[in-house]
């Protein structure tokens, strides 16, 4: 039962452009959502988080958005830089429990 | 400040043996989350304790594995009789509170030869 899905295994922009990461959520009761990035062999480390209450949050290049009625939240990188090639997860729950993790999405960013 | 410290990085065990891998949280951190990264997956939540308790152990297969958080100590993640199947990589977290954003380490790489 994926409670947080990440439909795109992977994605490739050109350093400068835009990034887009997209995740989707079947569980209506979370209400934290959080992205996490994680280089190989490291643990994850945290980017940025947004609670239901709101519908964006920005910290620098990075920008979250949250769309609760279609249960849907993307993280944007702008502008894209080759240090941002890792995988990015995806996290949500509910207050005071455990986060459930996507599966990721593999961003490489071009020079 | 340390952050989250796991230990050993790698682990190397023969199919039977025990693995127990450590965690030490992030000071003035007393909940810690163990979850689990199977190659090409997401991040799996295996438990969640506080001191000296377990507050959730639904993601923890019910034989062979085992966790605690000593009022002293790390916590400990062990698996008796390591099948092939529990190599993947073993993430610790911890947070100051429920509901708080996680700090990982770095993870144990276990592999069962």
């Amino acid at each position: 039962d994926q409670q947080v899905k990440q439909n795109s295994p992977s994605l490739s922009v050109q350093e400068g452009r835009i990034s887009i990461l997209n995740c989707d959520y079947t569980n209506s009761m979370f209400d934290y959502f959080l992205w996490y990035k994680k280089y190989p062999a490291e643990g994850p480390t945290f980017l940025i988080s947004i609670s239901s209450i709101k519908d964006k949050n920005e910290d620098g290049r990075f920008t979250v958005f949250l769309n609760k009625s279609a249960k849907h939240l993307s993280l944007h990188i702008v502008p894209s830089q080759p240090g941002d090639s890792a995988v990015y997860f995806c996290a949500a729950s509910e207050y005071g429990n455990k986060l459930v993790f996507g599966a990721g999405t593999i961003l490489r960013v071009k020079s | 400040n340390a952050g989250v410290m796991q230990n050993p990085r790698h682990l190397v065990r023969r199919r039977g043996q025990e693995a127990r891998l450590r965690c030490s949280p992030m000071k003035g951190h007393s909940h810690v989350y163990w979850y689990r990264q199977l190659p090409e997956e997401g991040l799996k939540f295996m438990v969640y304790l506080q001191k000296e308790n377990i507050i959730d152990e639904s993601g923890m297969p019910k034989e062979r594995f085992s966790a605690e958080f000593p009022k002293e100590g790390p916590s400990i993640l062990r698996i008796q009789q390591v099948v092939r199947g529990d190599s993947a990589a073993y993430f610790c977290a911890s947070s100051p509170s429920p509901g708080e954003k996680l700090f990982f380490g770095s993870g144990t790489q276990l592999s069962v030869l």
